[in-house]
Order: structure tokens, then C-alpha cells, then sequence
């Protein structure tokens, strides 16, 4: 069965720093998402993009941040100057067709900024 | 139910028993919900979803029922096994939500007790 799937699993970064997580989505999917979960907290949303666009983003996507699928099979989310609380879980999600129609999430990528 | 901060809403359940999981969704516009099952360390994954247009639907020893005047939905699990130990979310759609963005509940833990 198909899969999203994101690398990597575990990221360690200093404060200040760029950081790149990486995702693959599963391969017909058109419609592209990354939430985020702090420890012990909600899924939280952050962006999403179709038609190599943003089509949304929440109030936690500030300039720090930005999404880009660099060929035709990758999805990124660039963090480019990391902050303490960007230490979350970052989740991957892609869905076929958009509206009423489910998301299919990643295994998550554990970001720690020291 | 719905829970806060850390604090998650955790229910016990005795194995072959039903169980059912509870959620209070914000708003009344939704018409589109979905279950999701996260075990530790991993990513959200899809139990079943439901449209409001229909107040119960049935999966694998799963239903889930709608009942929107009170905005309420739950997940009922029959049988319930040591492999339905998880956090439980329910997530929602919103007509208009501009790039079909899921908004998350606090999510339950289900502890199956052999």
C-alpha cells in the first residue's frame, strides 16, 4: 500500500539555524500539507500546497517558513532560522483530490532546536 | 472527549470489550470528519471518515456516529484489542477552509488491558 514518507526521522539542530524536512508523497496525490505536534499537544496545521502553490496557511507559518516541491516527487518545508519552540513533530500529509476527501499522514519527522 | 494542553482524556478498556471515544467539534459548518490513530512515535493514521449527510458509518469493527445538532461525534471500536492502544483524534473540514486544512481535537488514549 502506499505511502507518504519523510525523512528524516530525527533532526537536531542550533537555534538560528536552517533546517530542510524532506517528504514524499504518495505518488497520484495532487493536494500537499504539513502540520505540526508539539509534545503531548494537538496536530496543529500549517500550510497547504496544490498546483505549485500555497493554497493556505496558518498563523504558525510566518517567514520563517516556506514550502517547495523541488521536482516531481519531493515535497520540502524549510525552517530557515530555527527558534526553541519549533521543537515539535512535523507531519507530512497528501490527499487526492482536496475537499471532504481524506489526508494520508507521514511517519513524522522529530525536530529538537537546542 | 476533548482535552487541553497535556492533559489527554484516557480511557481503559478491557480487551474483547466495545469502546467508544468521544468528540466535540468546533464548527458548525463542518461537513467532513475523520478518526485518526496515532501510536507512539508515529504519524496519524486513517481509521474511517464520514460526510454530513450521514449520521453513521461502519468500517472494520469500527462506526462512526454524527450527530451534528450537538455537534458531537464518536468512535465506537468493537472487540477492542491490544493493537487498539493509540491516541485517538477526531479531525474536521470546514467548507471554505481554503485549502481543505484539517482542525484537529485534543485527542483520547486507549488503554487496552489484557
Amino acid at each position: 500500500e502506499p505511502e507518504v514518507t519523510q525523512t528524516p526521522s530525527h533532526q537536531v539542530t542550533q537555534m538560528g539555524q536552517e533546517v530542510i524536512l524532506r517528504c514524499v508523497p504518495i505518488s497520484n496525490h495532487l493536494y500537499f500539507y504539513w502540520y505540526r505536534q508539539i509534545l503531548g499537544q494537538k496536530v496543529e496545521f500549517l500550510v497547504s500546497f496544490y498546483n505549485n502553490e500555497i493554497s493556505e496557511k496558518s498563523e504558525i507559518f510566518d517567514d520563517q517558513f516556506s514550502v517547495e516541491r523541488p521536482d516531481g516527487s519531493n515535497f520540502t518545508l524549510k525552517i530557515r532560522s530555527t527558534k526553541l519552540e519549533d521543537s515539535a513533530m512535523y507531519f507530512c500529509a497528501s490527499g487526492t483530490s482536496g475537499y471532504q476527501e481524506t489526508q494520508y499522514f507521514g511517519p513524522g519527522t522529530r525536530l529538537l532546536v537546542l | 472527549g476533548e482535552s487541553v494542553g497535556l492533559h489527554l482524556p484516557t480511557l481503559s478498556v478491557q480487551e474483547g470489550d466495545n469502546s467508544i471515544i468521544n468528540c466535540a467539534y468546533s464548527n458548525s459548518a463542518s461537513d467532513y470528519f475523520i478518526w485518526y490513530k496515532q501510536e507512539s512515535g508515529k504519524g496519524p493514521q486513517f481509521i474511517i471518515d464520514i460526510r454530513s449527510n450521514m449520521d453513521k458509518r461502519q468500517g472494520q469493527r469500527v462506526t462512526v456516529l454524527l450527530n451534528k445538532t450537538v455537534k458531537h461525534l464518536s468512535l465506537q471500536i468493537a472487540a477492542t484489542q491490544p493493537g487498539d492502544s493509540a491516541v485517538y483524534f477526531c479531525a474536521e473540514n470546514s467548507p471554505g477552509a481554503a485549502g481543505n486544512k484539517l482542525t484537529f481535537g485534543g485527542g483520547t488514549r486507549v488503554l487496552v488491558k489484557p
